[in-house]
C-alpha cells in the first residue's frame, strides 16, 4: 500500500527566507502524481504545486518549487521569500492514476515577522 | 458560486442523532469525494463518486455512514447513531474528471462535533 510520511510536524520560518518542507513516499507504482496542498485556518485545501513523476524536470510556481527525487522516493517543497501569508499547514499527497488521493500529517508553517 | 460549497460550515450534535452534511461541487465536475480529517491529520479518504455512482466507498467506517449524489451534482454525506469518534472535519472536493492527476479543489468543509 502507498504511504506518505511527512516527518516535520512544525516548522518556523523568519518573513523573506527561504525553508523547505520534507515529504518521502512509498509506492511500487512507476507512474503517478504528487501534489502539495496548503491549508489555512480557514481549512480550505488549496493546491500550491503538482510533479507528474514521469517529468524529471521539477515543478515551480513563482515561488515554490520542488526537489523531486524519483528513486529516493522524496518530494521536498521550497518556499523562497517567505511571507506572513504562507503561514498555514502544508500536505504531501500522493496519487496514482486511480482516484484516491493519499495525504501526508502535515507540517504546520509558521512565518515569523 | 466559483469554488466548492460546504454546509453546514458547523455542526453539534448529541450523541446518538443523525447528521447530514452537504456538498456542492464545481458546476461540470464529474468527480466528487468525500474525507475525513481528524485533528491535526491529514485527510482520509471516505468515498467517491463519478457523476452520481459511487464507485468506491472502502474509506466509510462503518455502515452507519452513508454516501449520496443522485443526480451526479450535490452530495449528502449522512451519518447515523453519531458517536464520539466521528467528531472531524468533513472535506468535500471534486474534480474535472478522473485521472490524469486532476487536481481536486476542495471545499472549506464540515467541522463536526458529537457531544
Amino acid at each position: 500500500a502507498q504511504t506518505v510520511t511527512q516527518s516535520q510536524p512544525e516548522m518556523s520560518v523568519q518573513e523573506a527566507e527561504t525553508v523547505t518542507l520534507s515529504c518521502t513516499y512509498d509506492t511500487s507504482e512507476s507512474d503517478y502524481y504528487l501534489f502539495w496542498y496548503k491549508q489555512p485556518p480557514s481549512r480550505q485545501m488549496i493546491l500550491v504545486i503538482r510533479q507528474e513523476a514521469y517529468k524529471q524536470q521539477n515543478a515551480t510556481e513563482n515561488r515554490f518549487s520542488v526537489n523531486f527525487q524519483k528513486a529516493a522516493k522524496s518530494f521536498s517543497l521550497k518556499i523562497s521569500d517567505s511571507q506572513l501569508g504562507d503561514a498555514a499547514m502544508y500536505f504531501c499527497a500522493y496519487f496514482s492514476g486511480t482516484y484516491k488521493y493519499i495525504f501526508g500529517t502535515g507540517t504546520r508553517l509558521k512565518v515569523l515577522a | 458560486g466559483a469554488g466548492v460549497s460546504q454546509s453546514p460550515r458547523y455542526k453539534v450534535a448529541k450523541r446518538g442523532q443523525d447528521v447530514a452534511l452537504r456538498c456542492d461541487p464545481i458546476s461540470g465536475h464529474v468527480s466528487l469525494f468525500w474525507y475525513q480529517q481528524a485533528l491535526g491529520q491529514g485527510p482520509e479518504f471516505l468515498t467517491y463518486f463519478q457523476n452520481e455512482a459511487q464507485l468506491d466507498k472502502s474509506g466509510l467506517p462503518s455502515d452507519r455512514f452513508f454516501a449520496e449524489r443522485p443526480e451526479g451534482s450535490v452530495s449528502t454525506l449522512k451519518i447515523q447513531r453519531t458517536q464520539q469518534e466521528d467528531s472531524a472535519v468533513y472535506l468535500c472536493a471534486s474534480s474535472l474528471a478522473q485521472g490524469a492527476g486532476q487536481p481536486q479543489h476542495f471545499g472549506d468543509g464540515t467541522r463536526l462535533s458529537i457531544l
